[in-house]
């Protein structure tokens, strides 16, 4: 069990860039989340997927970020046209089907973005 | 929409005493995580807590589920150092269906000071 990983730990943009963001979950894991925290915050649900399909998407989320999984194992987090208020940790979390709610969510160590 | 509250956001102990956070939701629930957060860390899961009444207990740590007050707490014993970080409980909104989102609380940062 070698965890959930993510890359690039930190990333610094200027406002209107694209970035994208990677996520490798722990290998028998099928569901996979993506978290965006704040400083002082809690994390908050953007989207999540099982296997390689989408289930759910978080109403707050624009248009200008998308999730892939296409082969169910890794996932990509991109956004466009990058602004100020993007500046957070994106967090990947990934838990088992097998195990059903009784898994938590095991989450990676995370990406800082800042958009200056 | 589910909501949920923790209490206090702040927490300052001495080591040694005891003290109880609190994590209220607003919709029914009965699948509810308390994770642990250090400074430029990851969470780390502690407790899963799925029915009600359910206790958990790890080392100074007692969690417990009240689904008809829609409440949890975390108890901390005879508190150490070590224990300083931030907890966050988060709440499963998908009732009585297959595992969904977690909503996270704020966050209780917890300082312990000798």
């Amino acid at each position: 069990d070698t965890g959930v990983s993510q890359d690039p730990r930190h990333k610094i943009t200027k406002r209107g860039q694209n970035v994208t963001f990677r996520c490798d979950p722990i290998s028998e894991h099928n569901r996979l989340y993506w978290y965006r925290q704040t400083l002082g915050q809690g994390p908050e649900f953007l989207t999540y997927f099982q296997n390689e399909a989408q289930l759910e998407k978080s109403r707050l989320l624009s248009d200008r970020f998308s999730a892939e999984r296409p082969k169910g194992s890794f996932s990509t987090l991109e956004i466009q046209r990058t602004e100020q208020g993007d500046s957070a940790m994106y967090l990947c979390a990934s838990s088992p089907l097998a195990g059903g709610y009784n898994s938590p969510l095991h989450f990676g160590n995370g990406t800082r973005l800042t958009v200056t | 929409e589910l909501k949920v509250e923790q209490n206090p956001l702040f927490l300052s102990m001495q080591e040694g005493k005891n003290y109880t956070i609190y994590c209220n939701y607003s919709t029914t629930s009965d699948r509810l995580y308390w994770y642990r957060q250090d400074p430029g860390k990851s969470l780390e899961s502690l407790f899963v807590l799925l029915s009600n009444g359910a206790v958990k207990q790890e080392g100074r740590l007692m969690a417990s589920l009240d689904t008809k007050a829609r409440l949890s707490t975390l108890h901390i014993t005879a508190a150490v150092h070590d224990l300083s970080a931030t907890y966050f409980c988060a709440v499963d909104e998908n009732y009585g269906g297959s595992q969904g989102n977690l909503i996270f609380g704020k966050g209780t940062k917890l300082s312990v000071k000798p």
